[in-house]
């Protein structure tokens, strides 16, 4: 099956930890994204990726950090600097910038 | 900068009537719009998109109207069914920028 797998599906951090979302396609997508839900909010996108060892900072990207070391992979990590991390994170990749983005079924992010 | 939001938080249908989402955006260099459907946990779902050189696109049972002189679009499901009960976004992208701004989403309930 193609797509982009998230993983894992739920996950709960400790205060102080930092914690990696996992982020894999096999669409050869060259642009990944990601983004974060708050309930009764739209998307907020956090991190992008338009090519290999290249990402630009979204609207949110204070206390999150990404590496885009391969084309299939763009991990997300969420530091101890960010202050209220519960939220659902998706990914997503596309094609190219006006194509359509195509998402992930997301981890849902939890505080222990 | 973009604003993109959706007239009503929740569309009350019956099965079998036509559905109609409303959208509205604030920047008229907006040239490219993407209808989502997003289910209870999972992850955001293409629909259609549309760019502002038309005026309308049709899919299978939906049908995306753009209307750039008021600066709305919509989003129309035919025949509407109970599996199409979900919260749909709408995004936009302006003419040079790399990103989506996503609304806040509009439940729809279809009853039987």
């Amino acid at each position: 099956d193609g797509g982009i797998t998230q993983s894992p599906k739920y996950l709960f951090r400790k205060e102080g930890q930092n914690v990696t979302l996992s982020c894999e396609q096999n669409l050869n997508h060259d642009a990944m994204y990601w983004y974060r839900q708050d309930p009764g909010q739209g998307l907020r996108l956090i991190y992008y990726s338009q090519i290999v060892n290249d990402f630009q900072k979204g609207d949110i990207a204070e206390g999150y950090s990404v590496s885009r070391e391969k084309k299939e992979s763009f991990p997300l990590t969420v530091t101890s600097a960010q202050k209220n991390p519960t939220a659902f994170y998706l990914c997503a990749g596309a094609g190219g910038i006006r194509q359509p983005q195509h998402f992930g079924d997301g981890t849902r992010l939890s505080i222990l | 900068g973009e604003s993109v939001g959706l007239h009503l938080p929740t569309l009350s249908v019956q099965e079998g009537d036509n559905s109609i989402i409303n959208c509205a955006y604030s920047n008229s260099a907006s040239d490219y719009f993407i209808w989502y459907k997003q289910e209870s946990g999972k992850g955001p779902q293409f629909i259609i998109d549309i760019r502002s050189n038309m005026d309308k696109r049709q899919g299978q049972r939906v049908t995306v109207l753009l209307n750039k002189t008021v600066k709305h679009l919509s989003l129309q499901i035919a025949a509407t069914q109970p599996g199409d009960s979900a919260v749909y976004f709408c995004a936009g992208m302006n003419t040079g920028f790399q990103k989506l701004v996503f609304g806040t989403g509009t439940r729809l309930l279809v009853s039987p």
